[in-house]
């Protein structure tokens, strides 16, 4: 089946610590998108990337780093500099111009 | 710079009634629009999407939306609705990079539909 895979579903983080999120797409999609999710608050989005080697910040990349080193997988660093970073983060990928296709997500709650 | 808004943070409806979740856009330029529907812990289901052509969009699940570019609307509607519509609902929209857009696709900060039985 084709789709998009986050793990863990559900990750607990001590403060201080940097954390990685896993996000996997055998969709053959160019682009991938990282959203981060609080209640009331909508869809924000992160970084993003159209291609191989190459991404962009979003509207909230303080915080945060990514990379692109695969077409399939676009991991998201959750580093000790964000202040606030429990939240539900939703991946998505798509072909330019269409739909999105998002994950499952993946709750963060830093303890 | 897009924006999306919607309306209603909360809307409670009695099972089998009519239901319309509303959503204003903000672009001068050409736009692509969609609705989301998202279950508790659970990502985003795409419903239905305008790109071009028909105003009137039909999606899945009985939904429908229609594009109303002189009010810069996209509002979702349903005739009947059942318990197991209780979800959010998220409007969002992006401009095509073929039209100078940036292809980020925006999203308003959702509507939480409650049907009631």
């Amino acid at each position: 089946d084709g789709g998009i895979t986050q793990s863990p579903k559900y990750l607990f983080r001590k403060e201080g610590q940097n954390v990685t999120l896993s996000c996997e797409q055998n969709l053959n999609h160019d682009a991938m998108y990282w959203y981060r999710q609080d209640p009331g608050q909508g869809l924000r989005l992160i970084y993003y990337s159209q291609i191989v080697n190459d991404f962009q910040k979003g509207d909230i990349a303080e915080g945060y780093s990514v990379s692109r080193e695969k077409k399939e997988s676009f991991p998201l660093t959750v580093t000790s500099a964000q202040k606030n970073p429990t939240a539900f983060y939703l991946c998505a990928s798509s072909v330019l111009a269409a739909r999105k296709f998002f994950g499952p997500g993946t709750r963060l709650t830093v303890l | 710079a897009q924006s999306v808004t919607q309306l209603d943070s909360q809307v409670p409806v009695f099972e089998e009634a009519p239901v319309e979740l509303r959503c204003n856009y903000s672009s001068s330029v050409s736009v692509y629009l969609f609705w989301y529907v998202q279950y508790p812990n659970q990502g985003l289901q795409l419903l239905l999407k305008y790109l071009s052509g028909s105003t009137l969009v039909k999606g899945i699940n009985g939904f429908e939306a229609e594009f109303n570019k002189s009010q810069t609307s996209f509002h979702l509607r349903k005739p009947s609705v059942h318990i197991s519509d209780t979800a959010e609902y998220f409007c969002a929209a992006t401009s095509p990079l073929t039209q100078g857009g940036s292809e980020k696709l925006v999203f308003g900060k959702g509507t939480k539909l409650t049907v009631n039985p």
